[in-house]
C-alpha cells in the first residue's frame, strides 16, 4: 500500500525549532520529487517547499524562505522539514505529498498524487 | 508571485453541473491540476494536466484550461462531491515555487 505518514508535530514557543518528518512505503521513493504543503486552521492549502528526487533541486515559499529547509534521505524512504525561527503563523497541519514527477517547479514538476494525514504544528508562548 | 483566484463557493443541485474556476493571468499557457479536500481529510487528486484524471476518479469529473481561466465541472452532482476544491500550479516566474488558488467550497443542496 502506497503511504506517507508524517510525525514531529507539537506545541512549540515562537522563535524555537522543530523537525518534521515524513516515512514513505510502497513505492519507490528515489524517483519522485516530495513536498511539503500547510493548512492554517480554517485556512486554505499553501505549499510550503519541494525537493527533486535527488536533492537536485530545491523551492521554497516566500514566507517560509530562510527559515525552513527540506531534505530527503533516499535510502531511509524519508523526508524532512526543518523549522526553525518558528512564528505563531507558522501554526498549521503539515502535509507530505508525492510528486508525479522526479523534478520541482515549472520545468520539472507535476502533481501531488499521494498524500500524508498530516501532522500539526502548533506555535504559541 | 503567481496569483490563482477561485470564488469562495459554489452551491449546485444533485444531478446538476458545477463548474469551478480558478483565474490567473495566462493560465491558459500552464498545466493545472486539482483537489478534492472533505472535511477532516487530507486532500485527494482529481485532475492534472489541465484535463487527465487519476484512476479511481469518476468520469464525472473533469477539467480545461484556456486564456485566464481553468475550469473544473463535476457533472451529475452527487452529496458526495460536496468539498472544498483547489486548483495548483507552478509558478514559472519564480524559482520552483508552488501555488495553490484559495479554495472554493462546493455545496450541494
Amino acid at each position: 500500500e502506497v503511504q506517507l505518514v508524517e510525525s514531529g508535530g507539537g506545541l512549540v514557543q515562537p522563535g524555537r525549532s522543530l523537525r518534521l518528518s515524513c516515512a514513505a512505503s510502497g513505492f519507490t521513493f528515489d524517483d519522485y520529487a516530495m513536498h511539503w504543503v500547510r493548512q492554517a486552521p480554517g485556512k486554505g492549502l499553501e505549499w510550503v517547499s519541494g525537493i527533486s528526487w535527488n536533492s537536485g533541486s530545491i523551492g521554497y515559499a516566500d514566507s517560509v524562505k530562510g527559515r525552513f529547509t527540506i531534505s530527503r534521505d533516499n535510502a531511509k524512504n524519508s523526508l524532512y522539514l526543518q523549522m526553525n525561527s518558528l512564528r505563531a503563523e507558522d501554526t498549521a497541519l503539515y502535509y507530505c505529498a508525492k510528486d508525479i514527477l522526479g523534478g520541482v517547479g515549472a520545468t520539472g514538476g507535476g502533481a501531488f498524487d499521494i498524500w500524508g494525514q498530516g501532522t500539526m504544528v502548533t506555535v504559541s508562548s | 508571485s503567481y496569483v490563482l483566484t477561485q470564488p469562495p463557493s459554489v452551491s449546485v443541485a444533485p444531478g446538476k453541473t458545477a463548474r469551478i474556476t480558478c483565474g490567473g493571468n495566462n493560465i491558459g499557457s500552464k498545466s493545472v491540476h486539482w483537489y478534492q479536500q472533505k472535511p477532516g481529510q487530507a486532500p485527494v487528486l482529481v485532475i492534472y494536466y489541465d484535463s487527465d484524471r487519476p484512476s479511481g476518479i469518476p468520469e464525472r469529473f473533469s477539467g480545461s484550461n484556456s486564456g485566464n481561466t481553468a475550469t473544473l465541472t463535476i457533472s451529475r452532482v452527487e452529496a458526495g462531491d460536496e468539498a472544498d476544491y483547489y486548483c495548483q500550479v507552478w509558478d514559472s516566474s519564480s524559482d520552483h515555487r508552488g501555488v495553490f488558488g484559495g479554495g472554493t467550497k462546493l455545496t450541494v443542496l
